[in-house]
């Protein structure tokens, strides 16, 4: 299986913060990464897929980075409603895979 | 707009089997495009992939729940099905069921989920 690790695993930061998100896979993944974003109590929402591509709907304050191994979530200026826990998952190979998450908390 | 719904016991004795459906509304489940999955979530934990089913009835699990995981569709009513047997403490969780984008293989939609607790 391949594993997912992301850092940190919490933040704190103020509003209009750029905030960056890290995820390491095992092995090379190419662009098959994507990100969710899981607010209190809810289910997660698709923001970016292969890597870099946002998600329709999604504000373009996100964005995301790769290929390979090690891949970016950035939030170009955090906003209140950001609050929420962040998750990568590889999408290369069964079994599908997330990381362990990142919870982002506003200061 | 697609949308997806779980439901299904919320509490589950111990060695019994949970067994939920999702129901897809606003389109079709029988998209070449598209899998249904399920996918949990231990509370205060992160997210496992449980296994997924195309509509012709072809399924993928995750091996390590592999033997006692069961996927199935019902075209007709435009709904697929978990059963997981055997359950423990361990198989308490919010269980969510999703669509899965064939290739790039992401979950763009996600039901609300639904918690199951095992216990006596």
């Amino acid at each position: 299986d391949i594993q997912m690790t992301q850092s940190p695993s919490s933040l704190s930061a103020s509003v209009g913060d750029r905030v960056t998100i890290t995820c390491r896979a095992s092995q090379s993944i190419s662009s098959y990464l994507n990100w969710y974003q899981q607010k209190p109590g809810k289910a997660p929402k698709l923001l970016i897929y292969a890597a870099s591509s946002l998600q329709s709907g999604v504000p373009s304050r996100f964005s995301g980075s790769g290929p390979g191994t090690d891949f970016t979530l950035t939030i170009s200026s955090l906003q209140p409603e950001d609050l929420a826990t962040y998750y990568c998952q590889q999408s290369y190979s069964t079994p599908w895979t997330f990381g362990q998450g990142t919870k982002v908390e506003i200061k | 707009q697609l949308q997806l719904q779980e439901s299904g016991p919320g509490l589950v004795k111990p060695s019994e089997t949970l067994s939920l459906t999702c129901t897809v509304s606003g389109g079709s489940i029988s998209s070449s495009s598209y899998y249904w999955g399920w996918i949990r979530q231990p509370p205060g934990k992160g997210l496992e992939w449980i296994g997924s089913i195309y509509y012709s009835g072809s399924t993928y699990y995750n091996s390590s729940l592999k033997s006692r995981v069961t996927i199935s569709v019902d075209t007709s009513k435009n709904q697929f099905s978990l059963k997981l047997s055997s359950v423990t403490a361990a198989d308490t969780a919010v269980y969510y069921c999703a669509r899965r984008k064939s290739g790039d293989n992401y979950f763009d939609y996600w039901g609300q989920g639904t918690l199951v607790t095992v216990s006596s």
